[in-house]
């Protein structure tokens, strides 16, 4: 296993249209997170799971972010009509139950939306 | 969620220790203090992780006094490619992934 794996790297779209980014974390992992990151700041966290349990999501942006992990594998992160203000890189991350040194991030998606 | 101060920005040269200091005045109990460096493009990577007085790998050194108000990344003999952004994070060892509060980080630039 390689690491944590994000799909697409970038993405252009549309003001206006829906995007769908895929996440897959390393295998033993059972926790996935998902993040957002502005330039020059730091990743904000938007939302995690355990397994298949979406277990904090008050966190994500608005009603048009939406985050799926159904088998508690992959995840993907959706964000219905996208806005300007949504250009950024979402970065995903997952680690073993214990926490502890295991957190590993992918390299990202960079959204832009023009 | 202890919030964490660290300088916005830092210069060294090729070959020099660099300490990044970071301050962490509302550490709890059960929080850990980690370290995170972050290249252009990609994911933060994990550095180190402490408690409390000293830890080393092969990468860096964690200082952390007896008060664990702060602590200090040490980076021993930098050279061009540890140019990057620095974060500090504090929280609980097997929760802090919901709770990380990554701030600006510290924007670390070796010169040659």
């Amino acid at each position: 296993d390689t690491g944590v794996s994000q799909d697409p790297r970038h993405k252009i779209t549309k003001r206006g249209q829906n995007v769908t980014f895929r996440c897959d974390p390393i295998s033993e992992h059972n926790r996935l997170y998902w993040y957002r990151q502005t330039l020059g700041q730091g990743p904000e966290f938007l939302t995690y799971f355990q397994n298949e349990a979406q277990l904090e999501k008050s966190r994500l942006l608005s009603d048009r972010f939406s985050a799926e992990r159904p088998k508690g594998s992959f995840s993907t992160l959706e964000i219905q009509r996208t806005e300007q203000g949504d250009s950024a890189m979402y970065l995903c991350a997952s680690s073993p139950p214990w926490g502890g040194d295991g957190y590993t991030f992918g390299s990202g998606t960079r959204l832009t939306v023009v | 969620l202890a919030k964490t101060t660290q300088p916005i920005s830092m210069d060294s040269y090729e070959g020099q220790e660099v300490n990044i200091t970071c301050s962490h005045n509302n550490i709890a109990t059960n929080d850990y203090i980690t370290w995170y460096q972050q290249f252009p493009s990609q994911g933060p990577r994990f550095i180190i992780q402490g408690y409390k007085t000293k830890v080393t790998n092969e990468v860096a050194s964690l200082f952390i006094p007896a008060d664990r108000k702060s602590s200090t990344l040490s980076l021993p003999r930098v050279s061009l490619s540890d140019t990057a952004v620095y974060y500090c994070l504090v929280g609980d060892r097997d929760n802090y992934g919901q709770n990380f509060v990554f701030g600006p980080g510290t924007r670390l630039s070796v010169l040659p």
